[in-house]
């Protein structure tokens, strides 16, 4: 079967740094994207690997290592608007795009 | 430029039902996308459309279906309904690049 594995709740503090995971095993792979989502809202875009590396967007960084069939979400200098859910999401064979369940995120003051 | 649109925003049902849910795409945009979120989980993945075919469809029972009119909008049927079938239903829409863009969905409530 298809799968993809992330936590289901990280905590963090106000300007820290966290890292969230994400293992897939899917039929085919084209790339790995990461969305977020607020309570009540639609996900939004956040960020898109398609080969092995590190991609910077400002605040938030993503990784993937395809040979670990393997990514993470890295944001930094956290703010209280960055609680949300996060979720990675593969682009698999048919173009099926395969979701995580969601990483939850709660940012502290 | 106007975002993917849903309607309705809520739809209450009674088990048995059937109920149609309306997705249109951002203008230029041929791919749509649905996907159920049931309460406090993640995304799963339903249908993929593209220029009026469907090309794809995840592991749900064929009384979900659906249709893509000359326009690209969108419509998802669901038959039979089922109580756990009460969740909320996302569109998508994309010019076939990696991003998907989201409308703000259709809550299912069926009882």
């Amino acid at each position: 079967g298809q799968s993809l594995e992330q936590p289901s709740e990280v905590t963090a503090v106000e300007g820290a740094i966290v890292q969230i995971n994400c293992t897939y095993q899917t039929s085919g792979f084209y790339g790995l994207s990461w969305y977020q989502q607020h309570d009540g809202g639609a996900p939004t875009f956040l960020s898109y690997n398609a080969l092995d590396g590190l991609e910077e967007t400002g605040r938030f960084s993503s990784f993937l290592s395809r040979s670990d069939s393997y990514g993470y979400l890295l944001l930094q200098e956290l703010q209280m608007k960055d609680s949300a859910s996060y979720f990675c999401a593969v682009r698999a064979g048919g173009f099926k795009t395969i979701f995580g369940a969601g990483t939850r995120l709660f940012v502290k003051a | 430029e106007a975002g993917v649109t849903q309607s309705p925003t809520h739809l209450i049902k009674t088990r048995g039902q059937q109920a149609t849910l309306r997705c249109s795409p951002i203008s230029g945009h041929t791919s749509v996308y649905w996907y159920q979120q049931a309460l406090g989980l993640g995304l799963q993945f339903l249908l993929w459309y593209d220029e009026g075919e469907e090309r794809n469809r995840g592991n749900f029972p064929p009384r979900f279906s659906g249709r893509q009119f000359p326009n690209y909008s969108s419509e998802l049927n669901v038959n039979a309904l089922e109580l756990e079938d009460s969740a909320l239903y996302l569109c998508a829409s994309t010019d076939s690049t990696y991003e998907q863009y989201f409308g703000p969905g259709t809550r299912l409530t069926v009882t």
